[in-house]
């Protein structure tokens, strides 16, 4: 079992405000790093996939960087929108083909 | 569409019953996966299957099993053996490269009572 860590668990911002999110992983045979948005009463989607040291990766106002000597990824959302409520996974991709989850961050974004 | 279908949405079974999960895909990926969510805890891991007629149990295949006859369709069989099987269970799948992201169906919630 391989552990990988997301903080804070959970967390209420208003909308505009900006935040981000961390994922900690061992940083040892590492692959690949995935980020997924998990809205309510729907499939996790693929937000960003990282595979190299000092990756950033953007879409609209969502962004995500990768330090895989020191085994984290953070992931930024920029004036958050209602419509940005939900958990955010990250998930960690060894050779193997195996996907190892976060527990996830489940946001909530106050109009 | 391409997509991966879970049925049912909701299932319930009395206890000491064995119940199968369906999943199917359509979108010709090689992998794929089962995982179970409990509540306060990520996704875990049950098995997973990297091609036809082949597959690997995860970190809590106990009291699970499945079989991968088809490219398309990988069910899951919730045994008796499983100590604690209310739970929500979630499909998922890849292509072979490993830096392409999974694709999931919408999740299947069993009750066992």
């Amino acid at each position: 079992i391989l552990n990988v860590e997301q903080s804070p668990q959970s967390l209420h911002v208003q909308e505009g405000d900006s935040t981000n999110f961390t994922c900690s992983f061992p940083s040892s045979n590492f692959y690949a790093l995935h980020w997924y948005r998990w809205e309510t009463a729907k499939s996790p989607e693929a937000l960003f996939v990282m595979t190299l040291n000092g990756d950033e990766k953007k879409k609209g106002r969502i962004s995500a960087t990768l330090n895989t000597k020191e085994g984290y990824s953070y992931l930024y959302i920029k004036g958050s929108q209602p419509e940005d409520s939900a958990t955010y996974l990250c998930a960690l991709r060894k050779t193997g083909n195996q996907f190892y989850f976060g527990t996830g961050t489940s946001l909530t974004v106050i109009p | 569409d391409g997509g991966i279908t879970q049925s049912p949405k909701y299932l319930f079974r009395k206890e000491g019953q064995n119940v199968t999960l369906s999943c199917e895909q359509n979108l010709n990926h090689d992998a794929m996966y089962w995982y179970r969510q409990d509540p306060g805890q990520g996704l875990r891991l049950i098995y997973y299957s990297q091609i036809v007629n082949d597959f690997q149990k995860g970190d809590i295949a106990e009291g699970y099993s499945v079989s991968r006859e088809k490219k398309e369709s990988f069910p899951l069989t919730v045994t008796s053996a499983q100590k604690n099987p209310t739970a929500f269970y979630l499909c998922a799948s890849s292509p072979k490269p490993l830096n392409t992201e999974a694709f999931f169906g919408q999740g299947t919630r069993l009750t066992v009572v």
